[in-house]
């Protein structure tokens, strides 16, 4: 079956420091993968999304992530973090059109 | 409108009690997905729709659940005899078409109490 791994539950990390939250699929064809923001009190909004070719994808708010077949992997990562980004991060990846999503990342900013 | 719109944005019922979840989609987008978001267990798909028929509803957790959709626009979201254990959020999103690369804007979400 499809499915979605986040291992971290929560990660707290500095203001200016760099991000990355890991993410694995479970999935038999080729993945189309996305992340999502989900900031409190709101809908969830996407950040950036994975078809096919160049397997370094840029999205908004200055992130980007890397797809990996080999690791499984479509991890999230951003050079420096603002206080803003403190939020609930999601990874998912496409099933027939639905989304099966991960467990979530909370993600704390540190002043 | 602008993007997805749901009401009521939050929904306290007494167990026992129905309750109708409404979602209007962004204009021109055919389908519709409703997913439900709960402590225990993340982010839950429950049923999508293309136009007004619905292909896939294996998400739905019973029979108490069930979901229509009208005009190719308007979904209603509705649970029967709620229970406790259906508290939770419940998102709607809605896309121009249907498929798996087809990006999903979501609304913000009814929350539901069940007291």
């Amino acid at each position: 079956a499809q499915s979605v791994t986040q291992p971290d539950i929560h990660i707290t990390v500095s203001e200016g420091a760099s991000l990355e939250l890991r993410c694995n699929y479970s999935y038999g064809a080729t993945p189309y993968l996305f992340w999502y923001v989900q900031s409190p009190g709101q809908g969830l909004q996407l950040l950036l999304k994975y078809f096919s070719g160049d397997t370094l994808v840029q999205g908004i708010k200055g992130f980007e992530a890397e797809f990996k077949r080999s690791q499984s992997s479509f991890n999230l990562r951003k050079p420096s973090v603002h206080w803003s980004d403190a939020a609930e991060y999601f990874c998912a990846v496409g099933d027939d059109g639905k989304l099966i999503f991960g467990q979530g990342t909370t993600l704390q900013v540190k002043p | 409108g602008a993007g997805v719109s749901q009401s009521p944005s939050n929904k306290v019922t007494e167990k026992g009690k129905d309750v109708e979840l409404r979602c209007d989609p962004i204009s021109g987008h055919t389908a519709l997905y409703w997913y439900r978001q709960s402590l225990g267990q993340g982010l839950e798909f429950l049923i999508y729709f293309q136009g007004n028929s619905a292909p896939d509803k294996s998400g739905l957790p019973s029979d108490r659940f069930s979901a229509e959709r009208t005009g190719g626009s308007v979904s209603t979201l509705t649970i029967q005899r709620t229970q406790q254990e259906d508290s939770a959020v419940y998102l709607c999103a809605s896309s121009l078409d249907f498929g798996p690369n087809t990006e999903a804007f979501f609304g913000q979400g009814t929350r539901l109490t069940v007291v």
